[in-house]
């Protein structure tokens, strides 16, 4: 069963940096699983940060980043901001029409 | 602009049945693949099912497999979730989301919210 893992919190302080990652238990993850992340308010719809590892959708912030570090994918956010606290999800494509959504990081910039 | 909205959520009881329903605008609906992506409360997001251009290929999460069924009408610009056999588990709010080329969500509705009790 594949399962993709986040850090279910991590803090940050404001103007701070913070880097969350996702992990794949199958092996490591590259380019080739188009890792992308999303970031979500309670009560919202999901917003799109960062899509084929490092490309930031339209309007995001240059703030967020995307890469491959080691083997998992992780997203930096440089410079924290107070409405930067949200859930934030990575999605893998497994190929074959499958797609697997790691659990979720809360992030809280305080 | 884009726009996705479902609808047809509620309350059913175990073993029921359900039919969401995603109405698309602003962009051409059978160019695209669209998704299903549900979200227990509290919980993380879960994909659900996938339908190419003219849903003669779709993928379901091993959840759902047998009991959910993805369609599309591209007259209509709507996509479907026929849900049978419903459990307590399935109770999320459900968003219908577009895919892009390159294999990510890049469009999403605000949610319809099915529950499963009785």
């Amino acid at each position: 069963q594949t399962v993709v893992t986040q850090e279910p919190s991590f803090s940050v302080s404001p103007g701070g940096t913070v880097t969350l990652t996702c992990d794949l238990n199958s092996g490591s993850i590259s380019t080739n699983y188009y890792p992308s992340w999303y970031q979500q308010t309670p009560g919202q719809a999901p917003r799109t940060l960062i899509y084929n590892t490092n490309t930031r959708s339209s309007g995001v912030p240059d703030r967020f980043s995307g890469s491959i570090l080691g083997d998992k994918a992780a997203l930096t956010i440089t410079g924290a901001q107070a409405d930067d606290e949200s859930d934030y999800y990575c999605a893998l494509y497994m190929g074959s029409g499958i797609w697997v959504f790691g659990g979720g990081t809360k992030l809280t910039v305080l | 602009e884009v726009l996705l909205v479902e609808s047809g959520g509620g309350l059913v009881q175990p073993g029921g049945s359900l039919r969401l329903s995603c109405a698309a605008s602003g962009f051409t609906f059978s160019s695209y693949w669209m998704h299903w992506v549900r979200q227990a409360p509290g919980k993380g997001l879960v994909w659900v099912s996938r339908a190419n251009g003219d849903a003669s290929d779709t993928t379901y999460a091993d959840s759902v497999k047998g009991r959910f069924t993805i369609s599309r009408d591209n007259a209509k610009n709507t996509l479907y979730l026929q849900m049978n056999s419903l459990r307590a588990e399935d109770t999320a709010v459900y968003f219908c989301a577009r895919s892009a080329t390159g294999g990510y969500f890049d469009n999403w509705g605000q949610g319809s919210q099915v529950t499963v009790s009785s």
